[in-house]
């Protein structure tokens, strides 16, 4: 039983914001959502995470929906560097980080 | 640079031997976490340790063991190795284990291959 569904890829051109959806329609009130991002040949890298306000960062955005069913990071702006797989993960009380097969990202210049 | 050091950053090995991995975390986190990531598995948890003590355990075969040094350097051992344990091995750190809400911080990897 998957606790996020994301879609297997996506593409964006460079400099345009890329939306990158995640549902989570099991989610308790408890739970956080985190987003990392693997770029190639890299071990994974934190991106964001939320409970249930919109989150800025120096990275991305993260919006989440009002019943927190779904989220959607976004880069503002992306560049080439921003080719990655990205991860929507779900994490409850006690959990470690589990990762699905994520979003990869291609960016076209 | 995310601060976590994994060494070596490949390592080729024969069926049947047996390696260690080694991880040193960022400066004053106490946490370490190795995951492995194959291409039909992709990324799993293995074992989890908070200042030497074991903490969680997820999807580690019996033939691999870990440990937690004091000082918080981490080592992955893999032991009677087998074609299927080729796989890149990260580790991670965070500041603590408050269970569920961390940040890890992940270094870039050991590639193991097993010919």
């Amino acid at each position: 039983d998957a606790k996020t569904t994301q879609p297997n890829s996506m593409e964006s051109n460079e400099e345009e914001p890329v939306h990158l959806p995640c549902n989570h329609s099991t989610i308790s009130g408890t739970d956080y959502i985190h987003w990392y991002r693997q770029l190639p040949s890299q071990g994974p890298e934190y991106v964001i995470h939320g409970l249930t306000s919109n989150v800025n960062n120096r990275m991305a955005s993260l919006a989440i929906a009002e019943d927190r069913k779904s989220s959607t990071l976004i880069l503002h702006r992306a560049t080439l560097r921003d080719a990655a797989v990205y991860y929507c993960i779900r994490m409850s009380s006690g959990d470690k980080l589990t990762f699905g097969t994520g979003t990869r990202l291609a960016v076209r210049p | 640079d995310s601060g976590v050091t994994q060494t070596p950053k490949h390592l080729i090995t024969a069926t049947g031997q047996r390696v260690t991995l080694r991880c040193s975390p960022r400066s004053g986190d106490l946490s370490v976490y190795w995951y492995q990531q194959s291409l039909d598995q992709g990324l799993q948890f293995l074992i989890q340790y908070y200042n030497g003590e074991e903490r969680a355990k997820g999807n580690i075969l019996e033939r691999f063991s870990a440990q937690q040094f004091p000082d918080l350097h981490s080592e992955l051992n893999l032991s009677s190795l087998e074609l299927g344990d080729s796989a890149l091995y990260f580790c991670a750190s965070s500041v603590d284990a408050t269970g569920g809400y961390e940040k890890l911080f992940f270094g870039s990897g050991t590639q193991l291959s097993v010919l």
